[in-house]
């Protein structure tokens, strides 16, 4: 069965760094998201992507934030300068069409966490 | 804004009993809604979903959920509960506006005891 994945499954790293989160999500999906997950709290969503452009984003997804999509596999989350409350669970998601009535595929997850 | 509310932060049940994790959400428009399951160090499972039609909905590993417009709710069931069923549960909506912005609640953790 297809899944989505994410690399790293763990990434540490100092306060002011940039980090790359990569995703490949399912091959023949078409519609692009991260979500996150801070400790105990709910999972929240930060951004939506399609055709190579961004289709919403939250409050949270400020000019830190930046997605791309470099090549035809892997989903990209970039945080430019890392802060300590950008630790989290980071998941990746993906769907074959748009449409509210569409289950959103999940990869496993990385952890970030921002020292 | 949408919102979902699971407001049982863990639901405690023996195997073989059946069980009920609550679900109420507040939506402009029609709602879709979806069960997640998450295991420790794994992604979020789809497990169902409701969009239209039959307001009970049949799902993965033999859960069902009964969506209840004039209360706003979404419950998720198991006849009979298994100790593999132990997970994190969410839910989540999202309308028919737009793209498929997904909305989670806190989620509700699922004990099943032998």
């Amino acid at each position: 069965e297809p899944e989505v994945t994410q690399t790293p499954s763990h990434q540490v790293t100092q306060m002011g760094q940039e980090v790359i989160l990569r995703c490949v999500p399912i091959s023949n999906h078409l519609y692009f998201y991260w979500y996150r997950q801070i400790l105990g709290q709910k999972v929240e969503f930060l951004v939506s992507f399609y055709n190579n452009e961004i289709s919403e984003k939250s409050e949270i997804f400020d000019d830190q934030f930046s997605v791309e999509r470099p090549d035809g596999s892997n989903f990209t989350l970039k945080i430019r300068s890392t802060k300590l409350e950008d630790s989290a669970m980071y998941f990746c998601a993906s769907t074959p069409t748009s449409g509210g009535y569409n289950e959103q595929f999940f990869g496993p997850g990385t952890r970030l966490t921002v020292l | 804004a949408q919102s979902v509310a699971q407001p049982e932060d863990q639901v405690n049940v023996a195997e073989g009993n059946p069980l009920t994790v609550k679900c109420t959400y507040s939506v402009s428009g029609n709602p879709y809604l979806f069960w997640y399951v998450q295991y420790p160090n794994r992604g979020l499972q789809f497990l169902l979903k409701y969009i239209t039609g039959d307001n009970l909905v049949k799902g993965s590993y033999g859960f069902e959920a009964e969506f209840n417009k004039s209360q706003t709710s979404f419950h998720l069931k198991k006849p009979s509960a298994l100790v593999s069923d132990s997970a994190l549960y969410f839910c989540a909506v999202a309308t028919n506006t737009g793209f498929q912005k997904l909305v989670f609640g806190t989620g509700t953790r699922l004990l099943v005891s032998p």
